[in-house]
């Protein structure tokens, strides 16, 4: 079945990098998301990766995919207060890539 | 274009209540999926809906059961609630492939 794991915290100064890791467990996922959760919020797309890709970059993000260890990882440059939250990876269980198995979160701290 | 609403935003139910949760889609799209999000997890697939049809299913039993009307919004029902249902519950829309768009989620206390 599918599984998806993340590290339960994180914690950063403002400026520097933030690496978030996931594992998952199924190899036929065609897309790997990034959401982020503010307390008391819905979850807000970060971004996604197909699974023929190896990364992708949209501004302060980073997406790297390792396909052969079913590792993602998202870094988040020049890290700031706001980007305070929790981060759930989640993996596509569909080909249409819109039913998801989501991880357990990983709950990052910036620290000014 | 509207984002993805959801109703109510808070709810508290008693035990063996049964409850109906609300979603209205993100303009355009005709798929609809909702999630449950217990307190400190990440959130759970319970179902998707197509063109008023499920179109899949998570591991949650027969009690949740939803609708989908011919404007794309949607219902959750849950009968004969449990306390393990108090929850966030998300609902999500998507074109029939792709990304989905979250709504702030309803917030079920089951007492």
């Amino acid at each position: 079945g599918e599984d998806v794991e993340q590290s339960l915290f994180l914690s950063v100064r403002e400026g520097d990098s933030s690496v978030i890791n996931c594992t998952y467990t199924d190899s036929s996922s065609t897309y790997l998301y990034w959401y982020k959760q503010e307390p008391g919020a819905g979850l807000q797309l970060l971004t996604y990766i197909f699974s023929n890709m190896d990364m992708k970059q949209d501004q302060r993000l980073t997406v790297l995919l390792n396909k052969k260890d079913k590792h993602l990882s998202l870094r988040i440059a020049d890290t700031q207060t706001g980007d305070s939250a929790i981060y759930f990876c989640a993996e596509s269980i569909n080909d249409a890539g819109n039913m998801l198995t989501f991880g357990g979160g990983t709950r990052l701290m910036v620290k000014p | 274009e509207t984002g993805v609403t959801q109703s109510p935003t808070h709810l508290i139910k008693t035990r063996g209540q049964q409850v109906t949760l609300r979603c209205s889609s993100q303009s355009g799209h005709n798929t609809v999926s909702w999630y449950q999000q217990a307190l400190g997890q990440g959130p759970q697939f319970i179902f998707q809906y197509y063109r008023e049809e499920e179109n899949g299913r998570g591991n949650f039993p027969p009690r949740f059961s939803g609708l989908q009307f011919p404007n794309y919004s949607s219902e959750l029902n849950v009968n004969a609630l449990e306390l393990d249902d108090s929850a966030l519950y998300l609902c999500a829309s998507s074109d029939r492939v792709g990304t989905q768009y979250f709504g702030p989620g309803t917030r079920l206390l089951v007492l």
